[in-house]
Parts: structure tokens; sequence; C-alpha cells
């Protein structure tokens, strides 16, 4: 099955700097893949999804890239503001079913 | 715009008692997934209905069973409550499966004593 691994520790990054958050997969590469924020005892939030064929994707402040060489997609927050602060999953499909990284637990700190 | 309803948001259960949550997906999206997770842990898949059939089973203990509705709402039974059931429980719903975001609801709180 899928593994899919993110960055094992927290992020704690300084207001205004860029965080680049890391999802690795083990096993095939997935068509998409897709970035959720969540808020603690909150639900995931869709943020961004980029598909194989796509190299980047750019959203307002948030971009993602996508390297099925690799295996390994990032998330970059630019400008990061401390409402950024939370903990951020990639997900791949696998089936009709989602599976999750561990997440990355990202602080910015004023 | 509207987002995926879970209720009750808050539930509080002894062992071996019975425990039941809804999901009302967002309208016209016909695939609805469950989700657990445990404090600390990413969300775990239980199992996804698309158009009121089961389409992917995950880690659902024999214990949970689910299923959804002829209005694309969806219910998630468990029994027998052990004390690991505790969790936050989502539900999340997409308009079809391959390429399409998933929407969270914002999760059912279950707590087993």
């Amino acid at each position: 099955s899928q593994k899919i691994e993110q960055n094992s520790e927290a992020l704690n990054i300084q207001e205004g700097k860029t965080a680049t958050l890391t999802c690795n997969y083990t096993n095939y590469s997935p068509a998409y893949l897709q970035w959720y924020r969540q808020d603690p005892g909150r639900g995931p939030v869709f943020l961004l999804l980029i598909r194989e064929n796509e190299k980047e994707k750019r959203k307002e402040r948030l971009k993602v890239t996508f390297d099925t060489t690799l295996k390994q997609s990032l998330f970059h927050i630019t400008a990061s503001q401390p409402a950024d602060s939370a903990t951020y999953l990639c997900a791949l499909p696998t089936g009709n079913q989602f599976y999750f990284g561990t997440g990355t637990s990202l602080t910015v700190i004023p | 715009a509207a987002g995926v309803i879970q209720s009750p948001r808050h539930l509080i259960k002894e062992k071996r008692e019975t425990a039941t949550l809804k999901c009302y997906p967002i309208p016209r999206h016909d695939t609805v997934y469950w989700y657990q997770q445990g404090p600390g842990q990413d969300p775990q898949f239980l199992i996804s209905f698309y158009e009121k059939m089961q389409s992917d089973k995950g880690s659902i203990p024999d214990r949970f069973s689910a299923q959804q509705f002829s209005d694309y709402h969806s219910e998630l039974n468990m029994s027998s409550l052990e004390l690991g059931d505790s969790a936050l429980y989502f539900c999340a719903s997409s308009f079809g499966t391959v390429g399409n975001t998933i929407y969270f609801g914002e999760g059912s709180w279950l707590t087993v004593v």
C-alpha cells in the first residue's frame, strides 16, 4: 500500500519567510495529489490539487510542486503569517479513497 | 456555500453502547467518505459510498457499519463501543471520485467512557 511521509518534525518559521513542507510517497505515482489545512479539532480544508502532468500550481501565496520522478510534492507558503499556523496534510488517491500523510505542524512566529 | 453537515458534533457514550453519526453531503455530491482521526493522528479512511453503494472499505472494524441513503446522506453505526473508539470522525463528500476534491465536515467528537 502507499506510504506517505511528511516533514517528521514540527516546522517553526519567522513571519514573512517562506515555509516549505514536504510530502514523499513510496509506491506508484498517483494521477493527482491534494493538500489540506487542518486546525485543531476542525475538519481538513482543501487548499490545492495538482495533477501528475502539472509541475507547479499556484494559488495566492501558496505554491505546490509535484515531481513524479522523486515521488515528492513540495508545498510552499510565501510571506507567511501567524494565521498560517496549522497542520498541513497531503492526500493521495488510491482507488476510491484518499490516504493522508502524517501532517506537518507549522507555526509562524510573529 | 453549503458544506458537509455532520451530527452530532459531540457524543459521549459508555463502553459497549451503540452510537450513530450522521452526515449530510454537499448538495449534488454523490460520494461520501468516512474517516477516523485519533489524537495526534492523521485521518484514517474507514469506508466510502458512491451513488448509495459501498465503493471502498478501509480500516473499519466489524463492529461498525455504514450506509448511504436515497437522499445521499450517510450514517455510521458503531456498536459495542470500546475506549479506543474515542476519536474525531469526519465525513467528506465529493462529486464523483476520481480527480475530484473531497470536502470535509467539521467532524463528530466521540468520547467513550
